[in-house]
């Protein structure tokens, strides 16, 4: 069956510290990758999108990797900040159009 | 900027009632998408409308509907409520047209049912 997994339901790391947060996907062959941060009770909110062809793309302190091959993302958040602190879902879509299948998600803790 | 525009913000019904949740896209934005999310649950996708056509189909109940109107402006119509709706329903909008695939989603509308 198919299932999208992240590395952790909960992170807790250091001010200042890099997070690594890791997506792993199974009987997909997803087109595009997605993460997004949802706060409690608010929607989520788009941050990177990366395509099959594409290894890696950075924005400001964000950074996500794509291994098609180890069917695996990564998703580093440098110099990281206690606003940091929110639940991260990785997500896959087939086709521009298509519906996005979000992982369970990682809620991530920056301790000052 | 516009952002995504969900209408009620909360909503209480009793069981085997209706409701209808609406969803105002950003505008210029050509699909729609409705995703369900319960308690400690990632967001689960019910049914999305592309050009006010349905484009997809996910794990939606029969006992609700949707469709998309010509303004783009989309309603979730959903019937015999029972106590497993108690949700939070979100809307999304994207631009296929512009070739922008990320999906821009609004403030979610928290249905409880009692």
């Amino acid at each position: 069956s198919q299932k999208i997994e992240q590395n952790s339901e909960a992170l807790n790391i250091q001010e200042g510290k890099t997070a690594t947060l890791t997506c792993n996907y199974t009987n997909y062959s997803p087109a595009y990758l997605q993460w997004y941060r949802q706060d409690p009770g608010r929607g989520p909110v788009f941050l990177l999108l990366i395509r099959e062809n594409e290894k890696e793309k950075r924005k400001e302190r964000l950074k996500v990797t794509f291994d098609t091959t180890l069917k695996q993302s990564l998703f580093h958040i440098t110099a990281s900040q206690p606003a940091d602190s929110a639940t991260y879902l990785c997500a896959l879509s087939y086709s521009s159009a298509s519906k996005i299948i979000f992982g369970s998600g990682t809620r991530l803790s920056i301790r000052p | 900027a516009a952002g995504v525009i969900q209408s009620p913000r909360h909503l209480i019904k009793e069981k085997r009632e209706t409701a209808t949740l609406k969803c105002y896209p950003i505008p210029r934005h050509d699909t729609v998408y409705w995703y369900q999310q319960g308690p400690g649950q990632d967001p689960q996708f019910l049914i999305s409308f592309y050009e006010k056509m349905q484009s997809d189909k996910g794990s939606i109940p029969d006992r609700f509907s949707a469709q998309q109107f010509s303004d783009y402006h989309s309603e979730l119509n959903m019937s015999s409520l029972e106590l497993g709706d108690s949700a939070l329903y979100f809307c999304a909008s994207s631009s296929q047209s512009s070739g922008s695939y990320e999906q821009y989603f609004g403030p979610g509308t928290r249905l409880t049912v009692t």
